[in-house]
C-alpha cells in the first residue's frame, strides 16, 4: 500500500542549528510529495511541495528534494530559528480516482534560544 | 479571504450523541477532504469528495458520514458518538491544476471534539 514514513521527535535544537527531518515513502505511482507544517492551535499548511523526481522545493530557507532512486524526500534547514518550532508532516498525494493525500505521523520540532 | 471556515471549533458530547461538522471553503475547489489528528498517528482520512455529487471512503471512515451539498460545503456527521472518536477533526480543499495534478491541500483551523 501507499505509506509515509517520518522521523520520531521530538527533535530540540539550539538556535542556528542545522535541521534534517527524514522522509521515505511507499507508493504505486507517481505521487507529488509535500511539506506540511502545524503551528499550535491551526491547521496544517503548505510549506513546499515537489512533483516529479529530482525537483527541490523550497520555502523560508526549508528545502527538500525528491528522490526517485532511494524514494526519499527529506527536508532542511541550514540555520533554524525559535519560531521555526512548530510540528512536520511529510505527505504525498496520489490519483487513485480521486486526489488523495497520505500523511506521515508528524515530527514535534522545538528551537531553544 | 477565509479560505477552509470549520465549525464548531470546540464541542463536548456524552456517548450515543449526534452532531454534525461543518466546512465550507471559498476557493472554488473541485475536492474536499476530512481528515482526524490523533497524537503519534499523523492525519487519517476518513472520507473525500473529488467533485460536487460523489463521496468515497477513506482509511477510517465508520462510524462517520458525509454530504457534499454542494461545491462549498462538505459536512462530517456522528449518528452515535463513541470515546474512540475523541479527536481533532480536519477539513481541507484543493483544485485541480492540471488533469494529473491537484493543488496541495488547503485546510481549516479544526475541531476539537471530546466524547465522553
Amino acid at each position: 500500500g501507499n505509506s509515509v514514513t517520518q522521523m520520531e521527535g521530538p527533535v530540540t535544537l539550539s538556535e542556528e542549528a542545522f535541521l534534517t527531518i527524514n522522509c521515505t515513502y511507499t507508493a504505486t505511482g507517481y505521487p507529488s510529495l509535500f511539506w506540511y507544517v502545524q503551528y499550535p492551535g491551526e491547521g496544517l499548511q503548505l510549506l513546499l511541495k515537489a512533483t516529479k523526481a529530482d525537483d527541490k522545493g523550497s520555502n523560508k530557507g526549508f528545502e527538500a528534494t525528491y528522490r526517485k532512486e532511494t524514494t526519499s524526500f527529506h527536508l532542511e534547514k541550514g540555520s533554524v530559528q525559535v519560531s521555526d518550532s512548530a510540528v512536520y508532516f511529510c505527505a504525498l498525494t496520489l490519483n487513485t480516482g480521486g486526489f488523495k493525500t497520505i500523511f506521515g505521523a508528524g515530527t514535534r520540532l522545538f528551537v531553544k534560544a | 479571504n477565509a479560505g477552509v471556515t470549520q465549525t464548531p471549533k470546540f464541542q463536548v458530547l456524552k456517548t450515543g450523541q449526534s452532531m454534525t461538522l461543518q466546512c465550507a471553503q471559498d476557493m472554488n475547489h473541485n475536492s474536499m477532504y476530512w481528515y482526524r489528528q490523533d497524537p503519534g498517528m499523523g492525519l487519517r482520512l476518513i472520507y473525500y469528495s473529488a467533485s460536487e455529487g460523489t463521496t468515497d471512503k477513506g482509511e477510517v471512515p465508520n462510524g462517520y458520514n458525509v454530504s457534499r451539498l454542494n461545491k462549498r460545503e462538505f459536512s462530517l456527521r456522528l449518528e452515535s458518538a463513541a470515546p474512540s472518536q475523541t479527536s481533532v477533526y480536519f477539513c481541507a480543499s484543493s483544485g485541480a491544476v492540471s488533469r494529473s495534478y491537484n493543488s496541495p491541500l488547503h485546510f481549516g483551523n479544526g475541531t476539537r471534539l471530546t466524547v465522553t
